[in-house]
């Protein structure tokens, strides 16, 4: 399958802690994505990353993109329970001209 | 002013009957898709037209058809609807990426 894979598949936090999610993906990339899932919509893209790219930083959002592992993080900082949703990565991968997503993970974030 | 909008937004209809989902953007993107997310959350791509012209088309049944009359929609039609195309479905647009996405069709076939 093209399709990666995240842990944890849910994650419940207290407002103000940290949340880290992860990805993993089978084949080379052009860039990958982070994109975020409130219940009942559609999905909002939060922050792209190069395959030539290490870090990149957006607000509260760090991601981190280690190709050689094929793996990425996702962490938002002092988290809020507006960040309560579904979080997914999704690869760009070479030859193909299509997102590939992941399998998701569930944040809940405890008021 | 919403950038890509689908409807209807709830859609349930009996095994056997053709439906349709349209979906339009005024993005001005080159390239509209459509996902369908299953009860998972799993999301795979269905259909992807560029300039009005089909770009990609996974493994899907026959009775699903994709079309657009132009650069700014792209409807689904499908036909003899089962009980396992019962997902959500979504439209997305996009010059490149990222994505935008639409806010989904539920379909429940009974």
């Amino acid at each position: 399958s093209q399709q990666g894979e995240e842990d944890p598949q849910a994650l419940s936090i207290q407002e103000g802690e940290n949340a880290t999610m992860n990805c993993s993906y089978k084949t080379s990339i052009n860039n990958l994505q982070w994109y975020r899932q409130n219940s009942g919509r559609g999905l909002v893209h939060l922050i792209l990353i190069r395959s030539n790219e290490r870090e990149k930083h957006s607000g509260r959002l760090r991601v981190t993109l280690d190709t050689s592992k094929k793996s990425s993080s996702l962490l938002i900082t002092a988290s809020r329970a507006a960040d309560t949703a579904s979080y997914f990565c999704a690869t760009d991968q070479t030859g193909a001209n299509n997102l590939f997503f992941g399998t998701g993970t569930r944040l809940t974030v405890i008021p | 002013d919403t950038a890509v909008s689908q409807t209807p937004k709830y859609l349930v209809t009996q095994m056997g009957n053709d439906k349709s989902i349209k979906c339009e953007q005024n993005l001005g993107h080159d390239t509209m898709y459509w996902y369908k997310q299953d009860s998972k959350k799993f999301l795979k791509i269905m259909f992807s037209y560029n300039n009005k012209e089909l770009i990609i088309n996974e493994t899907v049944p026959n009775r699903f058809s994709p079309k657009s009359p132009d650069k700014a929609h792209l409807n689904l039609h499908i036909n003899s609807l089962e009980l396992g195309d019962s997902a959500v479905y979504f439209c997305a647009s996009g010059t490149g990426f990222p994505l935008h996405f639409g806010n989904g069709t539920r379909l429940t076939v009974t």
